[in-house]
């Protein structure tokens, strides 16, 4: 069965400092993989995807992930933490069965940055 | 902004209650699935719609159920509602049941308290 994982439920950085929130995944074939952020009472936004090519993947608000196939990981990643990036963070996969392609989702990680 | 809108933004009902949530797919998509995210919790899928017709179901009762029109618009109804029903209801429209990517754009939500 395929699945996400986000094994911290919360990070927390000081801005400035560069900051990872972890996600491993478990799919058959090849993986298409998504990380959105979620701000309180919003809806979830696309932040970047991984479906071939470089391992690292560049996205918006300065976010990058990098795929590690032997690791199944996908983990995000920034230079450095701004304040404003507290949010909700989700990891995604699609299912690679049947025609739906829905994706898969990890439970979150909360991110606080501080100042 | 992805051009994906949610109407009510909130709303409150009791037990037993029915409701309606609406959702408008941003332009060129035909493909609209709809989520439950509880507090605290990742989205769980409900269900898809392509061109007016279910095309993906998770793991809901039937008292879940949806539509969708010929303009890709659609509409999410609960019946019999319960304590637990009580969550932030995410529509998402892609093109083509997913596109090639999966990559799915969300509105805002649908904040429904069950009392």
């Amino acid at each position: 069965a395929q699945s996400v994982a986000q094994p911290e439920d919360q990070v927390n950085v000081a801005e400035g400092n560069p900051l990872t929130v972890k996600c491993t995944y478990s799919v058959s074939g090849n993986p298409y993989l998504f990380w959105y952020v979620q701000y309180p009472n919003r809806g979830l936004q696309f932040l970047l995807k991984y479906i071939t090519g470089d391992n690292l993947v560049k996205g918006s608000y300065g976010f990058e992930a990098e795929f590690n196939k032997s690791q199944t990981s996908f983990h995000l990643k920034k230079p450095s933490a701004l304040v404003s990036d507290s949010a909700l963070y989700f990891c995604a996969v699609r299912e690679n069965a049947g025609n739906n392609r829905k994706l898969i989702w990890g439970l979150g990680t909360s991110l606080a940055v501080n100042p | 902004e992805t051009g994906v809108t949610q109407s009510p933004t909130h709303l409150i009902k009791t037990r037993g209650q029915q409701v309606t949530l609406r959702c408008s797919s941003q332009s060129g998509h035909n493909t609209v699935s709809w989520y439950q995210q509880a507090l605290g919790q990742g989205p769980q899928f409900i269900f898809q719609y392509y061109r007016e017709e279910e095309n993906g179901r998770g793991n809901f009762p039937p008292r879940f159920s949806g539509l969708q029109f010929p303009n890709y618009s659609s509409e999410l109804n609960v019946n019999a509602l319960e304590l637990d029903d009580s969550a932030l209801y995410l529509c998402a429209s892609s093109p083509n049941r997913g596109g090639p990517t999966g990559e799915l754009f969300f509105g805002e939500g649908s904040r429904l308290t069950v009392l």
